[in-house]
């Protein structure tokens, strides 16, 4: 079972700041959130993770609840190659990563 | 380095028919990872390694197999096809928290 949640969908202007939120409200103390995006079949490509503190990359940046319940992706400026399905991973202490069905974000020129 | 090596790309197979997907990391990662990909759909695991000579089963692991008799190695074998097991196959192996992926082998079964 994926132990997150995220919208199907999304549209953003090019240079516009994307924001793609994700819900996991069963995560554990010890678990981390991380996020991956897919460009049509490829395998996925590693964007970020986190633990409790927001982070920042030369990608994006990610902005965790104080409760760790939800989380927020953010790409500052986005371009018409962001054009992905965005997963939003809790990778279990066995080290297992659980990806559910992602969100689609479309750049729009 | 090369990454995430996975062969072949493509295969088409028989019902009943058996197979190895061959993966091949050169990063010298303890973790390794089988994944399959059904259209549309997000990633399942199929199963998981945290090193050489352990192997443990992930979400969706029957009708596989699999074996780590190297750090660099982790084949995954198909014993029986069966039509539920058309997908994209994706390999990845991981250090402390990266994971990286390979290109994937796009599996058919008729």
């Amino acid at each position: 079972d994926a132990k997150t949640t995220q919208p199907p969908s999304m549209d953003c202007a090019e240079g516009r700041a994307a924001n793609l939120p994700c819900n996991h409200s069963t995560i554990s103390g010890n678990e981390y959130v991380y996020w991956y995006r897919q460009i049509h079949s490829q395998g996925p490509q590693y964007i970020i993770h986190g633990l409790k503190n927001n982070e920042t990359n030369e990608m994006a940046s990610l902005i965790i609840t104080e409760d760790r319940k939800s989380s927020t992706l953010i790409l500052p400026h986005a371009t018409l190659r962001d054009t992905a399905v965005y997963y939003c991973i809790v990778r279990v202490v066995s080290n297992q990563f659980y990806f559910g069905t992602g969100t689609s974000l479309t750049v729009i020129p | 380095n090369a990454g995430v090596t996975q062969t072949p790309k493509f295969r088409i197979l028989k019902i009943g028919q058996s197979m190895t997907l061959q993966c091949t990391q050169d990063m010298n990662h303890n973790y390794m990872y089988w994944y399959r990909q059904d259209p549309g759909m997000g990633l399942k695991l199929i199963y998981y390694s945290v090193g050489a000579g352990i192997t443990d089963k992930g979400e969706v692991p029957n009708g596989y197999n699999v074996s780590r008799s190297t750090t660099e190695d982790f084949p995954l074998r198909l014993e029986l096809a069966a039509p539920s097991q058309t997908s994209v196959y994706f390999c990845a192996s991981s250090g402390s928290h990266e994971q990286y992926f390979g290109p994937g082998t796009r599996l058919t079964v008729t």
